[in-house]
């Protein structure tokens, strides 16, 4: 059975750092892209990063980019969310998705349950 | 950027009822669209992909279809399990890019 479990987040003031981590267990991980997606409270959801089985090749929405940075390490089986400068409206829900295919050009068949960041003084 | 607009945005029905939730994008994606459920609390569930193929194990009372601009996401009867918001999204290359969401509620 296939399962994501997100890590990491918490409280934090405006202009922190957080590191979000994503442990894959039950499928063959490095042959598949993970996304980062993100909910605020009581609003929708917004993709916030990929990136492509071979990891060589992040991607970001326009909102974060600059400040967060994506990575994996298959060793592990783990990805990751390097979140800097973070500001009040990065506060939410955050999601791990796995992609059905090895490039971020799939949809998400596998999610975790989220981990919560809030950022607030 | 392509813009992703669902509508309703809240729908209210009845058990038993047909429901359709329409998803247009503001420029053509041919068929690169997936549905999504989402209850309270939970991390969203894919119902379909490429505009109309069923994810494995979703009830075969959903349904999509579409190509280009314009999308529909079909539940044939409603079950008491449905009410839920329910998010299309366009994915390519470098991004995923959602709707707004249509919240299914009891009428």
């Amino acid at each position: 059975e296939v399962q994501l479990l997100e890590s990491g987040g918490g409280l934090v003031q405006p202009g922190g750092s957080l590191r979000l981590s994503c442990a894959a267990s039950g499928l063959k991980y490095d042959i598949y892209a993970i996304n980062w997606v993100r909910q605020a409270p009581g609003k929708g959801l917004e993709w916030v990063s990929g990136i492509s089985s071979f990891g060589d090749t992040p991607y970001y929405a326009d909102s974060v980019k600059g400040r967060f940075t994506i990575s994996r390490d298959k060793s592990k089986n783990t990805l990751y969310l390097q979140m800097n400068s973070l500001r009040v409206e990065d506060t939410a829900l955050y999601y791990c998705a796995k992609g059905d295919c090895s490039s971020v050009g799939c949809p998400g068949d596998h999610w975790g349950q989220g981990t919560l960041v809030t950022v607030s003084s | 950027d392509i813009q992703m607009t669902q509508s309703p945005s809240t729908l209210s029905a009845s058990v038993g009822d047909r429901v359709t939730i329409t998803c247009r994008a503001s420029q053509t994606i041919s068929t690169w669209l997936a549905w999504y459920q989402q209850k309270a609390g939970k991390a969203p569930k894919m119902l379909i992909y490429q505009a109309s193929n069923l994810e494995s194990g979703v009830p075969s009372r959903f349904s999509g279809s579409g190509s280009g601009t314009e999308f529909i996401l079909t539940i044939s009867s409603l079950q008491p399990d449905d009410f839920a918001t329910y998010y299309c999204q366009h994915y390519n290359t470098y991004s995923w890019t959602f709707g707004q969401g249509t919240k299914v509620e009891v009428k």
